[in-house]
């Protein structure tokens, strides 16, 4: 595997489920993002991990809990989910080396969620 | 206020044409980056260029360069010799450094500009 692989890919769930989307990097970055992607809106970011502590959390309501266990994955928990949050939902990575230097984000395929 | 302006919700180039798609953006920060990136209908958002405030040049790479007018805080992409394959929606972002000097990447991301290439 090469690249940022998510899983699943298409994800249909109820508004009482728990699931948990999941990201791996292969690119030996240290930062991960999750951002979400709604019809005709611009991507919004969601958290940043870099060295897997999380160092940014943009309003984004408690159902969304994400977990980075090491600098390879990424997990986002989904529990008690809104038809709103239904949208695609990216993960990226970067080397971020606290020097100021911006590297570019690599994005996975996205998994598509559909709240039901 | 929005700090990534794509005034062009949809643009058409006839294939083996050059196309411009614009991007304007708004930062009082003398550090940042600019960036393209090409989303197909699968939904991947693939990494096209990268521009930084300080560069002097403008940034290619391949059919792909970055028209950037800094006075006026534009970073337009240029696809020249477009193909069939190149129909996709474009994003425009920015990262700005965060205060002191951290390079973990926030981006801000445009509207998005579909564009349809005809054979």
């Amino acid at each position: 595997e090469t690249g940022v692989t998510q899983t699943p890919r298409h994800l249909v769930m109820g508004m009482t489920n728990k699931k948990s989307l999941k990201c791996e990097q292969h690119l030996g970055h240290n930062a991960m993002y999750w951002y979400k992607q709604s019809a005709k809106k611009p991507l919004e970011l969601m958290f940043v991990y870099s060295l897997e502590e999380r160092v940014e959390n943009n309003s984004v309501p408690s159902r969304f809990s994400p977990e980075c266990p090491n600098s390879s994955h990424l997990f986002l928990h989904l529990h008690t989910l809104q038809p709103e949050d239904s949208a695609l939902y990216l993960c990226a990575s970067s080397q971020d080396t606290g020097t100021g230097i911006i590297y570019e984000q690599y994005f996975g395929p996205g998994t598509r969620l559909t709240v039901t | 206020a929005q700090k990534i302006t794509q005034t062009q919700p949809g643009m058409f180039v006839q294939e083996k044409e050059a196309v411009t798609l614009d991007c304007t953006y708004d930062t009082s920060d003398q550090s940042y980056g600019l960036f393209w990136y090409k989303q197909p209908s699968s939904g991947e958002m693939i990494f096209l260029i990268y521009q930084g405030s300080y560069d002097e040049q403008n940034a290619t790479e391949g059919r792909y360069s970055l028209n950037f007018q800094k006075a006026r805080k534009s970073a337009n992409l240029v696809i020249s010799a477009s193909q069939l394959g190149d129909s996709a929606m474009y994003f425009c972002a920015m990262r700005e450094t965060n205060a002191g000097g951290t390079s973990y990447g926030k981006l801000t991301f445009g509207q998005g500009t579909i564009l349809t290439v005809h054979p």
